[in-house]
This record gives C-alpha cells, structure tokens and sequence, in this order.
C-alpha cells in the first residue's frame, strides 16, 4: 500500500462523455503527480501541482483535459468529450522524502 | 531529449536463475534513477532508487547499479522466484521536479 488513493479504478464511457478521477495523496509532499500509461509502454507525465498550484502541464495534456488540486490535498483530473485515444490508465503520484516517486494504482479508461 | 529503452521486452527465466535487466538512456546528466514493478492491471512499485552520485542501491534480493558514463543501469535480480513474475520498468528524472521518462519495462516470467 503506497497510501495514494485512486477512484474510480475502472471506468467504462461511450465517446463524448466526460469523466473524472480522483486522487487521495498520502500528505507527507505538497506535490502531487498525474502520469498516463497505454497498453504495453511506460507512464508519460502529464501535469503535477504544488499544493493547489498547477506548476507544469505536459504537451499531451490537450485542453479537453483539466486538472485541479483545490485546497492542496486531494487532486481531479477531467477529460471532457472523451475520444478513444483516451484509453489508457491513469496514475497518480506522489513523492516521498527518500526522494522515491509512489504510484496510486491507477483508474483505467475504456472509451467505447 | 532524454529517451529511455529496455532491451528485451519480455523474459522468460526458470525458478532459481540470477538473471539482469537492462535499462539504457541517452543523456548522462540524469539527476537519478528508480526501478519500479507493476503486475497486471496494477499500479507501480518502487523498488529502487539511485541517486546520480551513487554507483548501485541493494534491497534484499535486488540490487540496481548505475553507470552514467555509459548510460547503463541494470536490475540484477539474484534467485528468481515465480512471484517475481511481473514487469519491471525504469525511470530516469533529469532534476528534482519528479518528472520521470519510463523506458516501456521488461516483462518477466519465472517459471516454477
């Protein structure tokens, strides 16, 4: 047990919906990460914040994506009008002060 | 731009081998390297953490070593079991930011 929280750890949505997952950090850190993983390759970062500050969104983070972290704790990331390009798991992090990164388990995405 | 590869993609060992993955990266002014377990369908593990002035970290049957210079680290792995069976990833972070770039992991089977 890495103590981040994922929910929902599956989701099931028809293209053009919108979705939202939610990541409980342990609160050793004031930084919180979300990283994205398909099938078969290694996670890429999309965002992190510090405290409720959105410090730095990767590139693959299109706008119909958001991210909020607001009172510094918990964090949401939607994806509006979902695409099944959206099909991935989507991990959050969080950073220990041994300097090692722990992963929630992840909230898996199937887009129909 | 960093970029990080793990040669092979899938091994298959039988119970009891000492057996070496191997994970490549392209720019030596890493800031560090952490190993990381995933089994199916679940999040990451962290198993190791070496810091770019540390030559290897160990832990139990585990010991990852780091050679900048060549780019190279690998995860020795001595007396296999089959609950080792997993994918093993590697992640390099280029400073403190936390912002890791995964090789797309070595999955390994150990068979009884």
């Amino acid at each position: 047990d890495t103590g981040v929280s994922q929910d929902p750890r599956h989701k099931i949505t028809k293209r053009g919906q919108n979705v939202t997952f939610r990541c409980d950090p342990i609160s050793e850190h004031n930084r919180l990460y979300w990283y994205r993983q398909t099938l078969g390759q290694g996670p890429e970062f999309l965002t992190y914040f510090q405290n409720e500050a959105q410090l730095e969104k990767s590139r693959l983070l299109s706008d119909r994506f958001s991210a909020e972290r607001p009172k510094g704790s918990f964090s949401t990331l939607e994806i509006q009008r979902t695409e099944q390009g959206d099909s991935a798991m989507y991990l959050c992090a969080n950073p220990r002060y041994t300097g090692e990164l722990f992963f929630g388990e992840g909230s898996r995405l199937t887009v129909l | 731009k960093q970029e990080v590869t793990q040669i092979p993609a899938a091994l298959s060992v039988p119970e009891g081998e000492n057996l070496v993955l191997n994970c490549s990266f392209t720019d030596s002014a890493i800031y560090n390297l952490q190993w990381f377990r995933q089994d199916p369908g679940k999040g990451l593990t962290s198993l190791l953490l070496i810091q770019s002035s540390q030559r290897e970290q160990t832990s139990g049957r585990l010991n990852a070593s780091l050679d900048k210079s060549s780019g190279r680290s690998t995860l020795y792995i001595a007396a296999s079991q089959p609950g080792d069976s997993a994918t093993y990833l590697c992640a390099a972070s280029m400073d403190s930011s936390y912002k890791l770039i995964f090789g797309s992991g070595t999955r390994l089977l150990v068979r009884p």
